[in-house]
């Protein structure tokens, strides 16, 4: 059981190119997300999905899109990344219902640099 | 707005002495609280949760203390070790949708031997 998952660990861009970040969980649960986390800061929503081809914006959604098209995998695309994006990217998961609770499970992060 | 902050940045504890990690919240129709444990290069870690219908948690050394009337959470760390070194998070169930979660900005606890 290896939780959550993400892929790549690290990654450079320069200003303009694109990539997509993979997450990944096998715990079946319901509802994931992706947040991002810059120095000195706590964690900020980008976007979340409730299930499986669903999809939503969460606190800072400009730049990035989002697919749920497996109900294990998320995935967070920059069509054209920019410096303002350099950050640690940080995928989670949750069940729901879960009895009034919110545990999230996080992945181990990818660090993002744009150049 | 709404936000949930802590009180110091950086807290420093001896080895086996007890520690208090501190959170601030606004909206006092917050109703779920959470702290996290993240270690550098790591993801966060749920430590323990709280409901607002309650005043206190207990965990294996880790006690959460929620004062609704002054908007306060503490999150206490029993025989501090080495090992509890980290950045500490309270988060809440944030506005944004779906209860995705908002963090405070967190509390270095440094341990000293």
């Amino acid at each position: 059981n290896a939780g959550v998952t993400q892929t790549p660990k690290f990654r450079v861009l320069k200003t303009g190119q694109s990539m997509t970040l993979l997450c990944a969980q096998d715990m079946n649960h319901e509802y994931m997300y992706w947040y991002r986390q810059d120095p000195g800061m706590g964690l900020r929503l980008i976007h979340y999905s409730v299930g499986e081809g669903t999809t939503a914006k969460g606190e800072v959604p400009d730049g990035y899109n989002v697919s749920r098209l497996k109900k294990q995998n998320f995935l967070l695309g920059l069509e054209s990344a920019a410096p303002s994006q350099t950050s640690v990217y940080f995928c989670a998961s949750r069940r729901y219902p879960d009895r009034g609770r919110n545990t999230q499970y996080f992945g181990p992060g990818t660090r993002l640099t744009v150049l | 707005g709404e936000s949930v902050g802590l009180h110091l940045p950086t807290l420093s504890v001896q080895e086996g002495d007890n520690s208090i990690i501190n959170c601030a919240y606004s909206n006092s129709a917050s109703d779920y609280f959470i702290w996290y444990k993240q270690e550098s290069g790591k993801g966060p870690q749920f430590i323990i949760d709280i409901r607002s219908n309650m005043d206190k948690r207990q965990g294996q050394r880790v006690t959460v203390l929620l004062n609704k009337t002054v908007k306060h959470l503490s999150l206490q760390i029993a025989a501090t070790q080495p090992g509890d070194s980290a950045v500490y998070f309270c988060a809440e169930n944030g506005g944004g949708g779906a209860d995705g979660l908002t963090f405070g900005k967190g509390t270095h606890l440094i341990i000293q031997p």
